[in-house]
């Protein structure tokens, strides 16, 4: 059984550009979350994705978008980068009332 | 407002000996869920364990205990015999309950050396 997959690995980008980044949840689970964590801080919350919609959303501004598929499979958009958008971005997948199952990240670069 | 609380920043402790990390957390709400997670050099968060705000049971799992205390607010993490795989960012969160599930809000984490 596959866990939560996330591509690419790592990614450097510069400033100014826009990035998409990808998420497969675990087999069976249909909500997708997506967590930003900088270097020696706990995640935060970027947003939830349930049926296609947005469904939740932290304190992060509009350059951070989203999108779900059919297949429960989600991207995360950043236009305009900036340096402090650096960090690891984590993808998490649920279902019901069970605990959020991690992916191994994408490390983003901006320089 | 939601707020979580992991004092320790960095503990290091020999191989075999006992160490707890310590986590406080801040919310209004009656009912929520708790949470750990162990985040390993490669990056991954790593599930541990789940405790809703009506059980204050204490739990072990092998050499992983959780000590609930809803006076306190507090949900503390101890390792018993701690062995060098044990290294690692070890994140306490807090998530509502039901709804639409919530989001988590994360400690900032306690860094765990264990040395041989």
């Amino acid at each position: 059984d596959a866990g939560v997959t996330q591509s690419p690995t790592h990614l450097i980008k510069t400033r100014g550009q826009q990035v998409t980044l990808r998420c497969s949840p675990k087999s069976g689970h249909d909500t997708v979350s997506w967590y930003q964590q900088a270097l020696g801080q706990g995640p935060q919350f970027i947003f939830q994705y349930y049926e296609e919609e947005e469904r939740q959303r932290g304190n992060f501004p509009d350059r951070f978008s989203g999108h779900q598929f059919p297949n429960y499979s989600s991207e995360l958009n950043v236009n305009a980068l900036l340096l402090g958008d650096s960090a690891l971005y984590l993808c998490a997948s649920s279902t019901g009332a069970e605990g959020q199952y991690f992916g191994p990240g994408t490390r983003l670069l901006v320089l | 407002a939601q707020k979580v609380t992991q004092a320790q920043t960095e503990i290091s402790v020999v191989e075999k000996e006992d160490v707890t990390l310590d986590c406080v957390y801040e919310t209004r709400d009656t009912t929520y869920y708790l949470f750990w997670y162990k985040q390993p050099p490669s990056g991954e968060l790593v599930f541990l364990i789940r405790r809703n705000s009506f059980d204050e049971q204490n739990e072990i799992s092998g050499r992983y205990s959780w000590n609930f205390q809803k006076s306190t607010s507090s949900f503390n993490f101890t390792i018993t015999a701690s062995q060098v795989v044990d290294s690692a960012v070890y994140f306490c969160a807090l998530r509502n309950y039901g709804g639409s599930q919530g989001n988590l809000i994360f400690g900032k984490g306690t860094k765990l050396s264990v040395k041989p």
